[in-house]
């Protein structure tokens, strides 16, 4: 079985460039999660999406960040226009349920912007 | 700031000797602690996960023991190996599931042969 697929695994961009991250999920999986990890703020939540449907948008750090689900097996988050603080580690996880069946989550797209 | 504080965040063991990483919490609503395994160039995976109506829970070499009064839960790896060395996270969650985790700092366990 695929896992969780990102692309693409790595991204380097230069400050005010519009940057697409790419996510499917788990086949049958209704829950994607969209995460960032950095050395100073270790793992957050992003966004979660239930069904397709935008959920909890409560950790999108500006709006410049967005992100979309426009069916079961694809999800993109965009960061217009990006800057150096938004390098990091972004990772992308689903899950079958919300009940504690766990996150799988992707190998996430190490995003470079400088 | 985290809503989950985790300690300490690197350790170094010996071959067969026992890892504890501890958590703690404030948010008395949380109901639901996982932890994650991640190693380099990976993303975190669920290793283990406990719930507040048991103390404890074991699987293989990992138990999750939990203490609700004072708001704390740890992980002990019994018979540490160099496959065991990765960065462990904690987390929690309200509602009983994983939907919006808050996790730990991280630590990051090595195994030494």
């Amino acid at each position: 079985d695929a896992g969780v697929i990102q692309s693409p695994r790595h991204e380097v961009t230069e400050m005010g460039q519009e940057v697409t991250l790419r996510c499917k999920p788990i086949s049958g999986h209704n829950s994607l999660f969209w995460y960032r990890q950095t050395m100073m703020r270790g793992l957050e939540l992003l966004i979660y999406f239930n069904n397709n449907v935008p959920i909890d948008d409560s950790g999108m750090p500006e709006d410049r960040f967005s992100a979309k689900m426009p069916n079961a097996s694809f999800s993109t988050l965009k960061i217009q226009p990006s800057e150096p603080r938004d390098s990091a580690v972004y990772f992308c996880a689903s899950s079958p349920t919300e009940s504690g069946g766990g996150q799988y989550f992707g190998p996430g797209t190490r995003l470079l912007v400088l | 700031q985290q809503q989950v504080k985790q300690s300490p965040q690197s350790l170094i063991v010996q071959k067969g000797g026992i890892s504890i990483i501890n958590c703690a919490y404030e948010n008395t609503a949380f109901d639901y602690f996982p932890w994650y395994q991640q190693f380099p160039g990976k993303g975190p995976a669920l290793l283990i996960a406990i719930r507040p109506d048991v103390s404890e829970k074991k699987e293989g070499r990992f138990t999750i023991s939990f203490n609700k009064s004072a708001k704390q839960f740890s992980l002990h790896i019994m018979d540490s190996q160099p496959g065991d060395s990765a960065t462990y996270f904690c987390a929690a969650s309200i509602g009983g599931n994983d939907y919006k985790l808050s996790f730990g700092a991280g630590t990051t366990v090595t195994v030494r042969a």
